[in-house]
């Protein structure tokens, strides 16, 4: 069975600090599918990132950047100089890549909150 | 263009009524995915269609929850005799087509049983 554990239930950083959002996750597949969304107060869940299981590169959009280790099962999401509109819940998910089973195991979310 | 919408986006329902809620997804895709998300959690898988095959619909919590999407395109998800246990936001995502393609989420409909 997969799961994904965010341990972090709340984060409040003040505005322009840098800020981690762990993510641990279990699967007994080989080959799965990493997500990262964002919801926004609005409550639309907002696609950030995709990362295959055999690509472990770090990589970076903007100010957004996340570290994929497969030896550890994480796959952890750093803000850098956050900003105010940052503020939302952020969910990491799971996916196995099997064709006909594209569901998304979702963490229980992280709230970011970024003080002004 | 037009993104995932679902109506409606506010249901109060009695318990013990029937509910319908509606998606429809970016024209032109595949796949179409309800998820149920309470207060304070993740979403929960529900249910999954590639065109009008469901596929799967290992996460349906009871035979109380029906969905279908007949022309494989719009999708409505029944709840038959609603419990205050089905409170939650339904929230319908769509993706082009197999895996592993991003899925694109609705807005949902926050459904509250009284």
């Amino acid at each position: 069975a997969q799961k994904v554990t965010q341990a972090q239930t709340e984060i409040s950083v003040v505005e322009k600090e840098d800020v981690t959002l762990d993510c641990v996750y279990e699967t007994r597949d080989t080959t799965y599918y990493l997500f990262w969304y964002k919801q926004p107060p609005s409550g639309e869940l907002v696609f950030l990132i995709r990362r295959n299981s055999f690509d472990e590169q770090n990589e970076i959009s903007g100010r957004y950047s996340w570290n994929f280790q497969k030896s550890t099962s994480s796959f952890n999401f750093t803000i850098t100089a956050s900003q105010v509109v940052d503020s939302a819940v952020y969910f990491c998910a799971l996916s196995e890549a099997n064709f006909g089973n594209e569901k998304l195991t979702f963490g229980t979310g992280t709230r970011l909150t970024i003080i002004p | 263009g037009a993104g995932v919408s679902q109506s409606p986006r506010y249901k109060v329902a009695k318990r013990g009524q029937d509910v319908a809620l509606r998606c429809d997804p970016i024209s032109g895709h595949v796949s179409l995915f309800w998820y149920q998300q309470a207060l304070g959690q993740g979403p929960e898988f529900l249910t999954y269609f590639q065109n009008e095959a469901q596929l799967d619909k290992s996460g349906l919590p009871s035979d109380r929850f029906f969905a279908e999407r007949p022309e494989g395109s719009v999708s409505t998800l029944k709840i038959q005799r609603t419990q205050q246990e089905d409170s939650a936001v339904y929230l319908c995502a769509s993706s082009l087509q197999g895996y592993p393609s991003e899925q694109y989420f609705g807005p949902g409909t926050r459904l509250t049983v009284t």
